[in-house]
């Protein structure tokens, strides 16, 4: 079965460092990888999209790239903010021939801190 | 726009009471909604999908004569924990997808179960 991992499960960084998340996974390539950002006691909030045949996406001070020969995605935040302090979660969604529905596949997300 | 609402928000019951928790999809109609489960520190874990105006497909190791979903219309979908338990608390929270993008999944602010 696929397997998700998110590199750590807590990462502190002083404000205006570049924060670099990774989501690695095993098996499979998706078909498309999303990451979104949790705060506590809320629900998920989509940030990006990165599909199979592309390498990188920006968004702002983000940015995410995906390398399927290594089964991997950072997620980058540039010039990070106090208020960037959140969980951020990456997520699979196989192939749709392989599971028939649009499910995404979660990672335990990793708690980023931004540090004044 | 795409904004998922969930209510209540938080919910304390007596153990064998079945508690309702409803999804809606405010500004959009959504064919498929989704039911996720997330325990403390760990990942949201897909519960079962739900389509409008049919039955809900269930994750393995869901039961389906406990977790009892309804997608009745293009806007709700309800999920029904009935003689709910102790080790049923946890955080519950839906995702609908918007039509004009199957990929990207909108996420309610999830409900929070305790069960004494």
């Amino acid at each position: 079965s696929q397997k998700i991992e998110q590199n750590s499960e807590a990462l502190n960084i002083q404000e205006g460092k570049t924060a670099t998340l990774t989501c690695n996974y095993t098996n499979y390539s998706p078909a498309y990888l999303q990451w979104y950002r949790q705060d506590p006691g809320r629900g998920p909030v989509f940030l990006l999209l990165i599909r199979e045949n592309e390498k990188e996406k920006r968004k702002e001070r983000l940015k995410v790239t995906f390398d399927t020969t290594l089964k991997q995605s950072l997620f980058h935040i540039t010039a990070s903010q106090p208020a960037d302090s959140a969980t951020y979660l990456c997520a699979l969604a196989p192939f749709f021939y392989q599971t028939g529905a649009n499910n995404l596949f979660f990672g335990t997300g990793t708690r980023l801190t931004v540090i004044p | 726009g795409a904004v998922v609402s969930q209510h209540p928000s938080w919910v304390i019951c007596k153990s064998g009471t079945s508690v309702k928790i409803e999804c809606r999809s405010l500004d959009f109609q959504a064919t498929t909604m989704f039911w996720y489960r997330q325990f403390p520190k760990q990942s949201l874990m897909l519960m079962a999908t739900s389509n409008e105006g049919s039955k809900a497909t269930y994750e393995q190791g869901v039961e389906k004569d406990k977790f009892l979903i309804n997608h009745a219309s293009l806007t709700l979908s309800t999920l029904t924990v009935t003689s709910a338990h102790p080790e049923d608390s946890s955080f519950y929270i839906c995702s609908a997808l918007h039509p004009r993008s199957q990929e990207t999944q909108y996420f309610g602010p999830g409900t929070r179960l305790l069960v004494l």
